[in-house]
């Protein structure tokens, strides 16, 4: 299996910072890897697609990059319904695995 | 836009079978693949597998030999079926489809979600 590992597990930051979560592959896996936003209580819901797509409806101040091993979701400038848990998902080979999640909580 | 809706019983007993029907609204099950996805609490998440409406199926090791997923295109719905349950398969169980743009073998992603269902496995 794959193993996704984020960093870091947890972040505290303030409304208005720029923030960065880092995820990284086991192996190889091209650009095939999602980013998603779980809030407590709800379902997880997709932010980012194949590495840099944006989410039709998503605010544009989510940008994702990187292929290969090393991905990135960045913040540009926090909002207050952005804290919330970050997951990142491989889709290159099943068995599917998630990253164990980045909880962005406010400072 | 599609919609999904997971429902079933929230307490099973251990050693018996966990049964859940996801309900798909505003949209055809006969296109993409669907999936299941479970996060046991404070955890994070596991991909069970997933169904093409045609039937064919491909499940996570980690509970191949106890997961069933089948489909109802009649009903616009598909379904989850653990076997032999124990503690260790209490989680929020989300329904999802799978979509992907061009080769379905190819970059693929989990989008919309259903709201998700506990199951607590306790006697």
């Amino acid at each position: 299996d794959i193993q996704m590992t984020q960093s870091p597990s947890s972040l505290s930051a303030s409304v208005g910072d720029r923030v960065t979560i880092s995820c990284r592959a086991s192996q190889s896996i091209s650009s095939y890897l999602n980013w998603y936003q779980q809030r407590p209580g709800k379902a997880p819901k997709l932010l980012i697609y194949a590495a840099s797509s944006l989410l039709s409806g998503v605010p544009s101040r989510f940008t994702g990059s990187g292929s290969g091993t090393d991905f990135t979701l960045t913040i540009s400038s926090l909002q207050p319904e952005d804290f919330a848990t970050y997951y990142c998902q491989q889709s290159y080979s099943t068995p599917y695995t998630f990253g164990q999640g980045t909880k962005l909580e406010i400072k | 836009q599609v919609q999904l809706q997971e429902s079933g019983p929230g307490l099973v007993k251990p050693s018996e079978t966990l049964s859940l029907t996801c309900t798909v609204s505003g949209g055809s099950i006969r296109t993409n693949y669907w999936s299941w996805i479970r996060q046991p609490p404070g955890k994070g998440l596991e991909w069970i597998g997933y169904i093409y409406y045609s039937g064919s199926t491909n499940y996570n090791p980690f509970l191949k030999s106890r997961v069933t997923i089948s489909v109802d295109t009649s009903k616009n719905q598909f379904s989850l079926k653990v076997s032999s349950v124990t503690a260790a398969d209490t989680a929020v169980y989300y329904c999802a489809r799978r979509d992907y743009y061009g080769d379905p073998t190819g970059r693929s992603w989990f989008d919309p979600w259903g709201q998700g269902t506990l199951v607590i496995v306790s006697s």
